[in-house]
């Protein structure tokens, strides 16, 4: 299967704990998105790339999360000292961006994180 | 805030056309419209996009109003696996690249 890849898909840890997702995009797709949805709510944009440039952040992205995309390929999500307000699904999706031509966003499985 | 207003649920029978209509009434010239479903516990899966002309892919159609102020979804055959929350989301081009999204339609298809 050549679609976006997330693991882990799920992710239990207990309050005051760090995690770290990883997000496998489309191959040679240039941009990379993440995104948070919790229960009952469409998905919330924290941030994304252009290659492994980070070009925006969500305020929800507070100064416990930091997302890096090192080579342009796959990226990281971290979170530090987890709460149990960050308990959510979290979506990677990624896209080929060219000039001139409108850019569909493809959606990985999810991380689902319980924070205990 | 989601640029969109979209009923909350809706129901199907099964082998019939699921019309999902969506309200975007404040839509600007270079905005798309996108519709995204998601099963369950799943990821988000695209289904398709316009920007003013109606669009047909393998999945569904797009039906967009002449004005742009809304638009239907349509899913010609329903099955049970189309039971999904359906969402149509407004995006720009330019430099807004996030997908903004509301709460969606949980569509329920009926046997």
């Amino acid at each position: 299967d050549t679609g976006v890849s997330q693991d882990p898909r799920h992710k239990i840890t207990k309050r005051g704990q760090n995690v770290t997702f990883r997000c496998d995009p489309i191959s040679e797709h240039n941009r990379l998105y993440w995104y948070r949805q919790t229960l009952g709510q469409g998905p919330e944009f924290l941030t994304y790339f252009q290659n492994e440039a980070q070009l925006e952040k969500s305020r929800l992205l507070s100064d416990r999360f930091s997302a890096e995309r090192p080579k342009g390929s796959f990226s990281t999500l971290e979170i530090q000292r987890t709460e149990q307000g960050d308990s959510a699904m979290y979506l990677c999706a990624s896209s080929l961006s060219l000039a001139g031509r409108q850019e569909t966003q493809y959606f990985g499985p999810g991380t689902r994180l319980l924070v205990l | 805030d989601a640029k969109t207003t979209q009923p909350t649920s809706m129901d199907c029978a099964e082998g019939r056309a699921a019309n999902l209509p969506c309200n975007h009434s404040t839509i600007s010239g270079n905005e798309y419209v996108y519709w995204y479903r998601q099963i369950h516990s799943q990821g988000p899966q695209y289904i398709i996009h316009g920007l003013k002309n109606n669009e047909t892919n393998e999945m569904a159609s797009l039906i967009i109003t002449e004005d742009r102020k809304s638009s239907t979804l349509i899913l010609p055959h329903a099955t049970l696996r189309d039971t999904a929350v359906y969402y149509c989301i407004v995006r720009g081009g330019g430099n807004n690249r996030k997908l903004i999204w509301g709460l969606g339609t949980s569509l329920a298809v009926n046997p």
